[in-house]
Parts: structure tokens; sequence; C-alpha cells
């Protein structure tokens, strides 16, 4: 069964300092990968997902990731983070079989915190 | 605006209580999702609506039904709910065909459970 590990719940981080937020997963076949994040009283909006292709993956707001195959890891980075992007960030993965009713798994999310 | 609402945002209700949770999209996709978003934990997978056929978690109570009239709207019906219920309820949809498409969620129902 997949799974995912989201290793640091909280990480807090000054303005305009750089920042990784880390994920591993353990699937036995290829797979999908994204990364969520969840604003106050919002929903889950997607920063990004490695598909197929280039390991290096790049999303909304600055924020990139790089899928590491032999390390089964996603993590997601930013070079300089602002006070707006203080929300909750999701790791999820996906069997490369996906059909519709192919579920995404989740990890239990690290709360980031931009301290000004 | 994701294109996924959900009403109401805020629900409190009763063990004994009956309620109705409800997800509306009109992004034109066709697979539908619950899950259920509590603290410390990750999110839980419900049930999923895909081209008309359900797939559900076997871990979810019988207290939680649901229905999905078309592809546009879903439900979730509760009943004799407990305090452990309490939670986010976030309804998602995709459009569930060619290489992996991404969710859509909606902003969620903080529903508790007195």
């Amino acid at each position: 069964a997949q799974s995912v590990t989201q290793l640091d719940s909280q990480v807090p981080v000054f303005e305009e300092a750089p920042v990784e937020l880390r994920c591993n997963y353990s699937s036995s076949v290829s797979v999908y990968l994204f990364w969520y994040v969840q604003y106050p009283n919002q929903g889950l909006q997607l920063l990004l997902k490695y598909l197929s292709g280039s390991t290096l993956v790049k999303g909304i707001n600055g924020f990139e990731a790089e899928f590491n195959k032999s390390q089964t890891s996603f993590h997601l980075r930013k070079p300089s983070v602002h006070i707006s992007d203080t929300a909750e960030y999701f790791c999820a993965v996906s069997d490369q079989g996906d059909s519709g009713n192919t579920p995404l798994v989740f990890g239990k999310g690290t709360r980031l915190s931009v301290i000004a | 605006e994701t294109g996924v609402t959900q009403t109401p945002r805020h629900l409190v209700m009763g063990m004994t209580n009956k309620k109705s949770l409800k997800c509306e999209q009109h992004l034109g996709h066709n697979a539908m999702y619950w899950y259920k978003q509590s603290a410390k934990k990750p999110l839980e997978l419900m049930f999923v609506y895909s081209l008309e056929e359900r797939v559900e978690n076997n871990s979810v109570p019988s207290r939680f039904s649901p229905e999905c009239p078309n592809s546009s709207h879903l439900f979730l019906h509760l009943h004799t709910l407990q305090p452990e219920d309490s939670a986010l309820y976030l309804c998602a949809s995709r459009l569930g065909t060619g290489l992996y498409n991404e969710q859509f969620f909606g902003p969620g129902t903080r529903l508790t459970v007195l």
C-alpha cells in the first residue's frame, strides 16, 4: 500500500528566507506526485505535480519540487518566502495506473509559518 | 474561486440529528469525491463517484451515506453521528480521463457533533 510521510509537522521561517518542506513516499509502482496548499478556511489548491519527464517541477507562487526516485522523495522548495505563503502544505501520491477511481494518498501536512 | 462550492460552510448537530452536506461543481468534471480532514491526520478519502460508479472506503461507517444524482452534484447524508465525526469535510472533483488531471477542492464544511 502507498503511504506518504511529511517529516515536519510545522516549519517556521523568516520572511525572504528559503524553505524546504520534505516529503517521502512508499510505493511498489510508478507514481504521480503532487503538492497542495491549504490557506485558512479554504480547500486545497494544487501547487504543482509530477507526472513524467523532468524531475524538477515548477509550480505556482514561485514553488518548485524535485522528484528523486532513488530516495523516493518529492521535496518542495521556495528560495524566498512571503508572509502570504503561511498555510498548510500537503504532499500526495497516486499510482500511474490511475483511473478516476484511484485515490490520492495524502500526507499529514506541514504547517508553514512565515515570520515577519 | 475553485469552481467547487459546498454548503453549509459550518454545521453543528446533535448525535440524533439527520443533516446533509451539499457539493456542487460546474467545471464539466465527471468524478467527485468526499474527504474527511481531521486535525493531525492525513486526508481520508471517504467516497468516489466516477462515471456513475461509486467506490467507497470500507472503513467509513454506515452513518455516512453519499448520493450523486448527477455529475454536478454530490451529497453526504449524515445520521446518528458521533463526536469523533467532527471534522472538515471536503468535496473535490476532477475530469477523470487521460493523463492525471488535478482534483479541484471546495472550501469544506466544518462539522461539529455535540
